[in-house]
């Protein structure tokens, strides 16, 4: 799996997007960017993921460049809730294995 | 559903003890995993598991050992624990088939010291 590279942390006001920044400059052409995050003590929860294309959920939405080089995580109104370690990950889909976590990057939600 | 259960919760053993820490899941899914966290680092894989009866080390298996038995079920055992095993445990678990295999379902943890 190819490596990615985090800020440690990062402030956010409450309310405001947060844009969160992940570098996969080794990313493979069938490896895909996955998004996860881990409340403090809890266990990763799944927020997103894509290939090459933009995308967006409930939580939110993923901007890959088009080199797919790096990408961006947007939390669009961030609330005292999404404080967290967020974690990018890239890897092959469908692989039986489990996922390679980084340090990913802690969040602060500013009130 | 449940989703992931993990018991117990917390716990507490000596140096050389033995345990088994106990998950489950209710989802149906193939693919079920172990990861040990360290504090300040990110979870690293110790056993996975892709489906009865079929077990592979990941990336720190020493001092563990693991079983698949049936598809909900999925222990670690640790047979003689080490100060170095004091850790927080997830277990996960995903299905294996079409769109459903993006999301990988973890459990609460289990936090382990060894005295």
């Amino acid at each position: 799996d190819a490596k990615t590279t985090q800020p440690t942390s990062m402030d956010c006001a409450e309310g405001r997007a947060a844009n969160l920044p992940c570098n996969h400059s080794t990313i493979s052409g069938n490896e895909y960017v996955y998004w996860y995050r881990q409340i403090h003590s809890q266990g990763p929860q799944y927020i997103i993921h894509g290939l090459k294309n933009n995308e967006t959920n409930e939580m939110a939405s993923l901007i890959i460049t088009e080199d797919r080089k790096s990408s961006t995580l947007i939390l669009p109104h961030a609330t005292l809730r999404d404080t967290a370690v967020y974690y990018c990950i890239v890897r092959v889909q469908g692989g039986a294995d489990g996922l390679t976590f980084g340090k990913g990057t802690h969040l602060i939600i500013q009130p | 559903n449940a989703g992931v259960t993990q018991t117990p919760k917390f716990q507490v053993l000596k140096t050389g003890q033995s345990m088994t820490l106990q998950c489950a899941q209710d989802m149906n899914h193939e693919y079920m995993s172990w990861y040990r966290q360290d504090p300040g680092m990110g979870l690293r894989l110790i056993h996975y598991s892709v489906g009865a009866g079929i077990t592979d080390q990941g990336e720190v298996p020493n001092g563990y050992n693991v079983s698949r038995s049936t598809t909900e079920d999925f222990p670690l055992r640790l047979l003689s624990a080490a100060p170095s095993q004091t850790s927080v445990y997830f277990c996960a678990s995903r299905s294996a088939a079409g769109a459903e295999d993006n999301e990988q379902f973890f459990g609460p943890g289990t936090r382990l010291t060894v005295l």
